[in-house]
C-alpha cells in the first residue's frame, strides 16, 4: 500500500545547531504535505505544510523542501533550541480530492546543550 | 477560538464498560476526525466526519462506534473494548474534507482498557 516513511528514528543535535529531518513518500500523486511536532502528552501541532505545485516554503526558522523526482520531503530547523525537542512527523494526503491525512513513522529530535 | 477540546484526558476502562469520548471546536469547520496513537506510532486514521455525515471508516470494530451530533461536537463511544485498544484518541478538525489543509488536533484522550 501506498506509505510515508522516514529514513532516522532518531536524530541528536547541539542546541544552535541546524536540524534536518527527512522524510520518503511513495505516492506520487500525493498533492499536499505537512509536517507536525508532538511533544510528550500533547496532540500534534502545525509546524509547515506544502502544496506539490511548490518545492520549497519558509517559515519562522522552519524550511519545507519538497523533491518530487525522488519523492523526498525534509524539514530543516535553523539554530535548533531545547524547545525543538520532540517527535517530528511528516504526513501527506493522497490525491484525489479529499482531506485524507496520513502519517509517516516520526523522527525524535533531542537537543543537546 | 483555534482549539479542539477533547475530553476526558484520561480514561480508565473495563471490558465490559461503555464509555465516550467527547472532543468539540468552534471553528466552523465542516470536517472532523478521530485518530488513534500507539505509543511511539504514528496517528492512524479511524473516522471522517465531513458535514456531519460519516464519509470514511477505515476498517474500525464495531466495538467503536462515532457520532457526530452537530457541526461542532465529535464523538466515540466505546462499549467490550480489548486492552490492546489502549492508546491516544485523537480528535481533529479541517475546514472541509474536500480539500486539502491543516488538520487542528486536540490533546488527546488517553484510553486505558484493564
Amino acid at each position: 500500500g501506498e506509505s510515508v516513511g522516514l529514513h532516522l528514528p532518531t536524530l541528536s543535535v547541539q542546541e544552535g545547531d541546524n536540524s534536518i529531518i527527512n522524510c520518503a513518500y511513495s505516492n506520487s500523486a500525493s498533492d499536499y504535505f505537512i509536517w507536525y511536532k508532538q511533544e510528550s502528552g500533547k496532540g500534534p501541532q502545525f509546524i509547515i505544510d506544502i502544496r506539490s505545485n511548490m518545492d520549497k516554503r519558509q517559515g519562522q526558522r522552519v524550511t519545507v523542501l519538497l523533491n518530487k523526482t525522488v519523492k523526498h520531503l525534509s524539514l530543516q530547523i535553523a539554530a535548533t533550541q531545547p524547545g525543538d525537542s520532540a517527535v517530528y512527523f511528516c504526513a501527506e494526503t493522497p490525491g484525489g480530492g479529499y482531506n485524507k491525512l496520513i502519517f509517516g513513522a516520526g523522527t525524535r529530535l533531542a537537543v543537546h546543550p | 477560538d483555534t482549539e479542539v477540546t477533547q475530553t476526558p484526558k484520561h480514561l480508565v476502562m473495563g471490558m465490559t464498560n461503555k464509555k465516550s469520548l467527547k472532543c468539540e471546536q468552534h471553528m466552523g469547520h465542516r470536517a472532523m476526525y478521530w485518530y488513534k496513537q500507539k505509543a511511539k506510532k504514528p496517528p492512524e486514521l479511524m473516522f471522517v466526519y465531513s458535514y456531519e455525515k460519516l464519509s470514511i471508516n477505515e476498517s474500525v470494530p464495531s466495538r467503536f462506534s462515532p457520532e457526530c451530533p452537530n457541526s461542532s461536537l465529535l464523538n466515540l463511544h466505546l462499549h467490550a473494548l480489548q486492552p490492546e485498544d489502549s492508546a491516544l484518541y485523537l480528535c481533529a478538525s479541517s475546514q472541509d474534507f474536500s480539500s486539502a489543509g491543516e488538520l487542528f488536533f486536540g490533546e488527546g484522550s488517553r484510553l486505558t482498557v484493564l
